[in-house]
C-alpha cells in the first residue's frame, strides 16, 4: 500500500512563533499534496493544493501568507504556519495523489496528521 | 456553505446488523463520491468510492448506493463488526477540479456487542 507521514504528530508552540509540518510519501512520488485542517467534531476542510515545483493553490479564505506551502519534491511538501495564533490551534492533514492529474480519484492518501496547539 | 452532508452525526447498531450511513450533496458537478474511515488522530483511509455513471458499487462487506436524482448517496455495511466503529466521511469531487475533495462532517458509527 501507499504511506504518507506527517511530522511532527503534535506541537505545542507559544504565539507569534512559526511551525512547520512536513508531508512525506514514503514509497511512491505525489505529484501533488493536499493540506487540510480539522477543528473538533467538525469536517475536514482543503486548505490548499501543492503540485510539485510550482507554488500552491489555496482555497478561498485561506492566507497564503500566513500558510506557506512548499512542495520541493516528489516525496515532500511542507506547511508553515507562521506568526501562529491559539485560532490556528487545530489538526492539519496532509494527502498525496499518486499518478498523474486526471488518474482515478482513490489514488489520494492521507497522513495520520498533526495536532498544533499554540499557547 | 456545506455542499457535502451528513446529517447523523453518531450511529449505534449492534453487531452482525446492518450499518447505513447517509450522505447528500447540493453541488450537481460533483461526479465521484468517496467513503472514508477514520480513527482518532489518525488520516482518513479509503473505503470505496461510486462514480456517477453508476448507482451501486460493491466491495466484500461495502456497499454504496448513488442516487442521483435526489443527490443522495450510503454506504451499507454487512454484517457490521466492533473493528468498523470509527468516523466515517463521505466525500464528493468533480471533474476538473485536480481530484479536490469536498468532506461531509463525519458520521461517528458504533458497533455494539
Amino acid at each position: 500500500g501507499a504511506v504518507v507521514s506527517q511530522h511532527p504528530s503534535r506541537v505545542i508552540c507559544k504565539s507569534g512563533t512559526s511551525v512547520k509540518i512536513e508531508c512525506r510519501s514514503l514509497d511512491f512520488q505525489a505529484t501533488t499534496m493536499f493540506w487540510y485542517r480539522q477543528f473538533p467534531k467538525q469536517s475536514l476542510m482543503l486548505m490548499a493544493t501543492s503540485n510539485e515545483g510550482s507554488k500552491a493553490t489555496y482555497e478561498q479564505g485561506v492566507e497564503k501568507d500566513k500558510f506557506l506551502i512548499n512542495h520541493a519534491s516528489l516525496t515532500l511538501s511542507t506547511l508553515t504556519v507562521t506568526s501562529a495564533h491559539p485560532e490556528d490551534s487545530s489538526f492539519y492533514i496532509c494527502s498525496a495523489r499518486r499518478g498523474p492529474p486526471g488518474g482515478p480519484y482513490n489514488e489520494q492518501f492521507f497522513g495520520p496528521g498533526t495536532r498544533l496547539t499554540v499557547l | 456553505d456545506q455542499q457535502v452532508k451528513q446529517n447523523s452525526p453518531s450511529l449505534s447498531v449492534q453487531e452482525g446488523r446492518i450499518s447505513i450511513l447517509n450522505c447528500d450533496y447540493t453541488n450537481s458537478m460533483f461526479d465521484y463520491f468517496l467513503w472514508y474511515k477514520k480513527y482518532p488522530a489518525e488520516g482518513p483511509t479509503f473505503l470505496i468510492s461510486i462514480s456517477s455513471i453508476k448507482d451501486k458499487n460493491e466491495d466484500g462487506r461495502f456497499t454504496v448506493f448513488l442516487n442521483k436524482s435526489a443527490k443522495h448517496l450510503s454506504l451499507h455495511i454487512v454484517p457490521s463488526q466492533p473493528g468498523d466503529s470509527a468516523v466515517y466521511f463521505c466525500a464528493a469531487s468533480a471533474a476538473g477540479t485536480a481530484s479536490k475533495l469536498t468532506f461531509g462532517t463525519g458520521t461517528r458509527l458504533q458497533v455494539t456487542l
